[in-house]
This record gives C-alpha cells, structure tokens and sequence, in this order.
C-alpha cells in the first residue's frame, strides 16, 4: 500500500523568506513523488515531479522539490516566498511497480505574510 | 478550449433532486477521474475510469452514480443526496494510469450545495 503524509495543516511564512513544505511517503518499491498547488476556487495544479535521477526537482513558479530516500520525504522549497503563493499545497505518491492512481495527502496551507 | 473543463461550476440542489455534473477533457488522455473536496476530508479519490472503464470505487454511496460514454468525458450523476454531500466536486484526467506522464490535470471544480 502506498501513503503519503503531510505533518502541517498550516505554514506561515512572511514575504522574502525562504519557505518549506513538508512530505513523507510511504511506497512498496520506488516511488514517483508529485507536488499540486490549489487556489482558492480553483482546481490543482501541476508544481512538479520526480520520477528518476536527479534529488533536486525543479517546478513552476520558482519552486523545487528534494527527493529523500533515506528520510522517504520530498518536501517542497522556494527561497523567497511571495504572497502570491498562499494556497493549498497537495503531496501526491505512487508506486513505480503499481498501476494504481495518484494517492495525495490532506494538504498543507501556506500562507506568506506581508 | 484546453485542458479539462467542468460544468456547471456551482450547484444548489434539494435532497430529492436529480442532476448531473458534466466533465470534458481536451487533452486526449485515456483515464478520468472523480475527487471530492471537503473541509473535513480534503481530496477524496471516488471514481477512477481507464479506457471507459471503471477501474476503482471507493466505497462510494449509490446515491452517485458516474458514467464515462467516452475518453473524452465524464459525467456524475446526483439523486436523493444528502447535505453532507456538499462539497467541490473535482473531475482530472491523466494518461494512462501508470505510464510516465501521468500527473493529473484538474478542472476547477464543480461547487456543489445540498439543501
């Protein structure tokens, strides 16, 4: 079975500073790791992915992802938040082995502070 | 249009009404998809179609019934729900289940209100 955990219901963080989304996972095998961002009144969308190779995963708007194997984590990063980027940020996991769909997590709140 | 729509975008219905939330992708992805969104679960995965064909049902009640007449769209049809029913209703559509793209692409939702 495959999880994924996000530990924050809520990150503040104020406007300039780097900001951190956390995310750990639990897969059988190897996992595909993904990031969504929801605006308010909007469905997902996209940030990024990692699949093979690199640990360091760049998305839009700025932000990247690190791949932890040894933490089984992939939390989401951006070195200088805006207050643009408050919204809903979604961790999402599967198996590499699997044919199932995406399994996300509850969901982190950002909000970045002027 | 582009990417996946749905309609209509909010909804306020009796619990004895009959009604249908349509979803439309454009993308010629082969599997769709039905999440609903609530405060008190935020990303519910309810019905999971590939190829046409429903492939999961999360111990969804019968009161939503979904249907998938081709690869392009996806309807959920309402009868006699109930007002924890409310909620965002998200349709998304990926290709293919396990292949290498297969992020999801999500519409904006459908807002629905059961009185």
């Amino acid at each position: 079975a495959q999880s994924v955990a996000q530990p924050e219901d809520q990150v503040n963080v104020a406007e300039g500073n780097p900001l951190t989304v956390k995310c750990t996972y639990s897969v059988s095998g190897n996992p595909y790791l993904f990031w969504y961002v929801q605006y308010p009144n909007r469905g997902l969308q996209f940030l990024l992915k990692y699949i093979t190779g690199d640990n360091l995963v760049k998305g839009s708007y700025g932000f990247e992802a690190e791949f932890n194997k040894s933490q089984t984590s992939f939390h989401l990063k951006k070195p200088s938040a805006l207050v643009s980027d408050s919204a809903l940020y979604f961790c999402a996991v599967r198996d590499v082995g699997g044919n199932t769909p995406l399994v996300f997590g509850k969901g982190t709140r950002l909000s970045v502070i002027a | 249009e582009t990417g996946v729509t749905q309609t209509p975008r909010h909804l306020v219905m009796g619990m004895t009404n009959k009604k249908s939330l349509k979803c439309e992708q454009h993308l010629g992805h082969n599997a769709m998809y039905w999440y609903k969104q609530s405060a008190k679960k935020p990303l519910e995965l309810m019905f999971v179609y590939s190829l046409e064909e429903r492939v999961e049902n999360n111990s969804v009640p019968s009161r939503f019934s979904p249907e998938c007449p081709n690869s392009s769209h996806l309807f959920l049809h309402l009868h006699t729900l109930q007002p924890e029913d409310s909620a965002l209703y998200l349709c998304a559509s990926s290709q293919g289940l396990s292949g290498y793209y297969n992020e999801q692409f999500f519409g904006p939702g459908t807002r629905l209100t059961v009185l």
